[in-house]
């Protein structure tokens, strides 16, 4: 069963910190790998997408890293701002069979002044 | 702002009812896929359906359904409405069916609570 799955759960920095999120999955055989932004009752909004050839991908404060070896995957947010406060999930996607993509079930970032 | 928009914004049912909610995907895109996300939740894949077809359907039972209409919209019917069905209805417009990478545009959704 192809599974996404992410940590921490949940996250609390102070603004202007760091923070780095994590997913692991188990989808295979393996297409594309998606990190989405979700304010609190709106629709996510797509951050970076990763096929199996990149193993990095930037936008703008969002950096995903990409291990296909070992199936895991990073999303680091540098220098965070009030408005990074939502919840990020992670969307893997296979090939064939798999094409269907599996979410993840969210890590929650809040981001205090 | 993605181009697809859902209607109703909210909608507040009774068990055993009927709902109809709606999607306009954005221009050009000729796939539209439908998410469930509870509270809590990340989304759970409902189906897809790709030049009117259906295209492939989560683990979901037979009273969800749905249609895609020439204009590539799309609306999602959920018949004999039960407590667990309250949850953020998500629709996702994509120029194919994502077996790629293409990137997924989704709207606001429809909040749904079923009473």
């Amino acid at each position: 069963k192809n599974q996404v799955e992410q940590s921490p759960q949940s996250l609390i920095i102070l603004e202007g910190k760091n923070c780095t999120l994590q997913c692991n999955y188990t989808v295979s055989p393996f297409s594309n790998l998606r990190w989405y932004k979700q304010d609190t009752g709106r629709g996510p909004v797509s951050l970076t997408i990763m096929t199996f050839s990149e193993n990095t991908k930037s936008n703008g404060r969002y950096t995903a890293t990409l291990d296909a070896d070992t199936k895991q995957s990073s999303l680091h947010i540098t220098a965070s701002q009030l408005s990074d406060s939502a919840s990020y999930i992670c969307v893997v996607s296979g090939t064939g069979g798999s094409y269907i993509p599996t979410f993840g079930r969210g890590t929650s970032l809040i981001v205090h002044p | 702002e993605t181009g697809v928009t859902q209607s109703p914004t909210h909608l507040i049912k009774t068990r055993g009812q009927q709902v109809t909610l709606r999607c306009s995907s954005q221009s050009g895109h000729n796939t539209v896929s439908w998410y469930q996300q509870a509270l809590g939740q990340g989304p759970q894949f409902i189906f897809q359906y790709y030049r009117e077809e259906e295209n492939g359907r989560g683990n979901f039972p037979p009273r969800f359904s749905g249609l895609q209409f020439p204009n590539y919209s799309s609306e999602l019917n959920v018949n004999a409405l039960e407590l667990d069905d309250s949850a953020l209805y998500l629709c996702a417009s994509s120029l194919g069916t994502g077996s790629r990478s293409e990137k997924l545009f989704f709207g606001s959704g429809t909040q749904l609570s079923v009473l």
